[in-house]
């Protein structure tokens, strides 16, 4: 079964500053998806950036950009130039095989310091 | 990315009731799907709803306790039957566009009591 872990309950970063959002993941399959959703306590999710394992070149969405590994079975969400609005829960999450669920990590709380 | 409206937003209900809660998308969509948010917890998929047939049920989760329709391709609806204080979480729907890319709705909020 695939499985995402996400092993920082919790960052901090300064207005402006730059952080890094961990996750690992495990599976056995060669073509998937893998997303960044955040939920801020509107609770809505919300998608930040999606990769696809295909493809060598990180992706990036303005100023959220990831550092995918497919070796190591690691994607990472870099988020740069950090706004008081990034203040969310950031869950990773992977997609693959025939039926298209999505397997979540258990979140990273991000709270943005002014 | 398609616009997904649930409702209710949120509902306290008593414990042996039951609540359906409507996913509307504004466009037709291969594939829906209902997840589970339990307080402080990550999402957890209860099924896949599937257009004109039973839905599709994760392990863990049954037809009698979570009985799922989709009458057509901007519908479903997921009722929370018999409920329970441990039914208390947010259920949200999600659509999966052609970009095999899954956006949510804004989440119903459940309360048993």
């Amino acid at each position: 079964a695939q499985t995402v872990t996400q092993s920082q309950p919790e960052m901090s970063v300064q207005e402006a500053e730059t952080v890094t959002l961990s996750c690992t993941y495990d599976t056995s399959e060669s073509d998937y998806y893998l997303f960044w959703y955040k939920q801020p306590p509107s609770r809505q999710m919300i998608l930040v950036i999606r990769q696809e394992a295909y493809k060598q070149q990180n992706a990036t969405e303005n100023r959220f950009s990831v550092n995918f590994q497919k070796a190591a079975k690691s994607f990472s969400l870099k988020i740069s130039d950090s706004q008081l609005g990034d203040a969310a829960m950031y869950f990773c999450a992977y997609s693959g095989g025939s039926n298209y669920k999505l397997t979540f990590g258990k979140g990273t709380l991000l709270t943005v310091n002014p | 990315s398609a616009v997904i409206s649930q409702k209710p937003s949120r509902d306290i209900c008593q414990r042996g009731t039951s609540l359906t809660i409507q996913c509307q998308v504004d466009s037709q969509v291969t594939m829906m799907f209902w997840y589970r948010q339990q307080p402080g917890q990550s999402l957890t998929l209860i099924a896949t709803a599937n257009q004109g047939s039973e839905a599709t049920y994760e392990s863990g989760f049954v037809i009698d306790k979570f009985p799922i329709s989709r009458p057509n391709l901007t519908f479903s609806t997921l009722t929370v039957s018999n409920m329970s204080p441990e039914d208390s979480s947010i259920y949200l729907c999600s659509v999966m566009t052609g970009t095999d890319t899954q956006y949510f709705g804004p989440g119903t909020r459940l309360t048993v009591l």
